[in-house]
Parts: C-alpha cells; sequence; structure tokens
C-alpha cells in the first residue's frame, strides 16, 4: 500500500531564515506531487505540482520553491522566510495516468510558524 | 480564475441528526471529490465522483454528482460525536492535474 510522509511535523522559524519541508512517497512509481498550504481556519490554496523528476509548476508567485530530486521526493524550500509564510503545509500525490488517477491523497501536514 | 463556493460555511449538529452540504462551480468539472480533515491532520478523501448524476455511499456518507456537472452534494446521515471537523469539496476540470478547492464546510457539535 502507498504512504506519504512529511517533515517535519512542526517548525518555529525566525523571520529570514531559510526553510526545507520534505515529502516522500512510498509504494507507488511516478506519482503526480502537490504542495499546498493551508492558513488557519481556510482552504488549501495550491502552491506547486510536479508530474516527474525536475518537472515544477508553480501556481502562485511567492518567496517559496519547489523541487523534485528523485520520483518519490518532493522539497519545499525558501532563502527568507516571510511572516505571511506560516501555515499548516501539506502534500499530496495521486496516481497520475492510473483509472482514478485525480484522486489526491494528503500527508500528516507541516505546522510552520515564522516568528 | 475557477472558484468553487461552499455552503454552509459551518454547522451545529445533534447527534442522530442528518445534515448536509454543497459545493457550486462557476464552470464545469469532470471529477468532484470530498475531503474531511480533523484539527492538525492532513484531508482523508471520503468519496470520488466522476460521472454526472453519480451517486455514491460510503457507510453514512452519500454524495452526488450534480447533473448540471456544476455542483455537488454530501450528506451525513445519523450523526455522531465523530463527524466534527472540516468538510471540503474538490472538482477537476476537463484537462490537468489540478484540484480547486471549496473553503470548508466546519461541522461543530452542539452545545
Amino acid at each position: 500500500s502507498q504512504t506519504i510522509h512529511q517533515w517535519p511535523a512542526t517548525l518555529v522559524q525566525p523571520v529570514g531564515s531559510p526553510l526545507s519541508l520534505e515529502c516522500t512517497v512510498e509504494g507507488t512509481s511516478n506519482p503526480n506531487l502537490y504542495w499546498y498550504r493551508q492558513a488557519a481556519g481556510r482552504g488549501l490554496q495550491l502552491l506547486f505540482y510536479s508530474v516527474g523528476i525536475g518537472q515544477i509548476s508553480s501556481e502562485v508567485p511567492q518567496n517559496l520553491s519547489a523541487s523534485r530530486p528523485q520520483d518519490r521526493q518532493f522539497i519545499l524550500s525558501s532563502k527568507k522566510l516571510l511572516l505571511s509564510d506560516s501555515g499548516f503545509y501539506l502534500c499530496a500525490w495521486n496516481p497520475g495516468g492510473a483509472h482514478r488517477a485525480h484522486e489526491q491523497y494528503f500527508g500528516p501536514g507541516t505546522r510552520l510558524t515564522v516568528t | 480564475g475557477q472558484q468553487l463556493n461552499q455552503s454552509p460555511q459551518s454547522m451545529f449538529i445533534q447527534e442522530g441528526e442528518d445534515v448536509s452540504m454543497n459545493c457550486t462551480s462557476s464552470s464545469i468539472f469532470n471529477t468532484w471529490l470530498w475531503y474531511k480533515q480533523d484539527p492538525g491532520e492532513g484531508p482523508v478523501l471520503l468519496i470520488a465522483l466522476y460521472k454526472a448524476g453519480e451517486l455514491t455511499s460510503n457507510g453514512r456518507l452519500t454524495a452526488q454528482f450534480g447533473i448540471t456537472r456544476k455542483d455537488s452534494f454530501l450528506n451525513i446521515s445519523a450523526s455522531i460525536p465523530s463527524d466534527v471537523g472540516i468538510y471540503f469539496c474538490a472538482g477537476r476540470e476537463a484537462a490537468g492535474n489540478k484540484l480547486t478547492f471549496g473553503g470548508g464546510t466546519r461541522v461543530l457539535v452542539k452545545p
């Protein structure tokens, strides 16, 4: 069966510091991968998605970036965090070209607080 | 851009009651998904709908893909305390790998 991991689970970082959040998926190959941000009490905002290694699509202009160095690894980064970067970051995957390909499955999330 | 309007934004339930929520879109979707999110956790997929008019159940949950393809409904029958949480609809247009999410319906227990 497939599982998705995110770490760290929580993070408190000062303004201006760098960021690296990691997401890995097990039990599948060539998944589509997604990064979302959720502000407190709000819906999900798509930040980036990837259909393959090295292929990144950005949805919202911001000071965040994403990379996919391996098939099942998706990384969210920032060189300098802003207060507005605080939120709950969720990684998700779907099978891509398979049947029921558009069902996205979410990881446990990372709670980021920028101070 | 594409928008999904989800209503109600919040609701109170009493154990045993049936509850309903819906999502409407400004354009046609080919897929509708319903998720539930508990505090501090990632959303969990409840039901996926792929055809206009489709009615699908998962235990006490029933969801429908509207025949206009611009709306979807989720019903919870005989609610229990663990139904508390935030329910999100999500839709996918004909092409592409992205989902658009509604703003969520927060389900709370009546005091």
